[in-house]
């Protein structure tokens, strides 16, 4: 009954590294989001996207970057990973018809990323 | 100040209390999202409204669009209700997230 799928739950990568953090979902939503995930922080938006090919800066892009080649993928990717980016990172998606959403928001389960 | 407020930030519980976590946003919203994170990372769409109450299970929120403020209210809570209850606001097509309220009920 998995919806959202995040292909990794934990992850250690050194810094400098070029990480890929992949989410898939298999309910024909047209909407993708990437989300980061601190303590006192709160979920922050890093990108979203709305469409195939289409992306969108959230409120933290910088040191990140994303790609939606299909439309039940969308990946994450840390183009040089630092300390700073140790995180969880949490993927949804959601779909609108006719300007409302329906069946809300589905979380992945996360990925905890350290970065050493 | 964040466009979403959530109070308190830490609750403590004894099994069968009544709780209530509040949620005040300052924005515009099309709707307003209660989401449930346990331990460990997953985080479950709880209710989705924009008007008046829904329940979920035991759970109820409420909604007052012209203050602006919504409730979750727990009644005879649980030890397995333990977890961060998280507010957000729709703003087409992003969510606007309080920072969460912690839980913890114990037996």
């Amino acid at each position: 009954d998995v919806k959202v799928t995040q292909s990794s739950r934990y992850l250690v990568k050194r810094t400098g590294e070029k990480v890929f953090l992949e989410c898939v979902q298999d309910m024909d939503h047209e909407n993708m989001f990437w989300y980061r995930q601190d303590p006192g922080l709160g979920l922050r938006l890093i990108y979203f996207s709305y469409d195939v090919k289409m992306k969108e800066k959230g409120d933290i892009p910088e040191g990140y970057s994303v790609s939606r080649e299909k439309k039940e993928r969308f990946s994450l990717i840390l183009e040089s990973a630092s300390t700073n980016q140790t995180s969880m990172y949490l993927c949804a998606s959601s779909s609108y018809r006719q300007g409302y959403l329906i069946d809300g928001y589905t979380f992945g389960s996360g990925t905890r990323l350290t970065v050493v | 100040k964040n466009e979403v407020e959530q109070s308190p930030q830490n609750l403590t519980a004894q099994e069968g209390e009544f709780i209530t976590i509040n949620c005040s946003y300052s924005v515009g919203i099309s709707a307003l999202h209660w989401l449930q994170q346990h331990p460990g990372g997953g985080i479950v769409s709880l209710f989705m409204l924009s008007s008046g109450k829904k329940k979920h299970g035991r759970l109820i929120a409420t909604i007052n669009i012209q203050e602006k403020h919504s409730s979750l209210h727990i009644p005879a809570s649980h030890p397995r209700d333990s977890a961060v209850y998280i507010c957000a606001v729709e703003g087409v097509p992003k969510l606007i997230f309080g920072t969460g309220t912690r839980l913890q009920v114990f037996p």
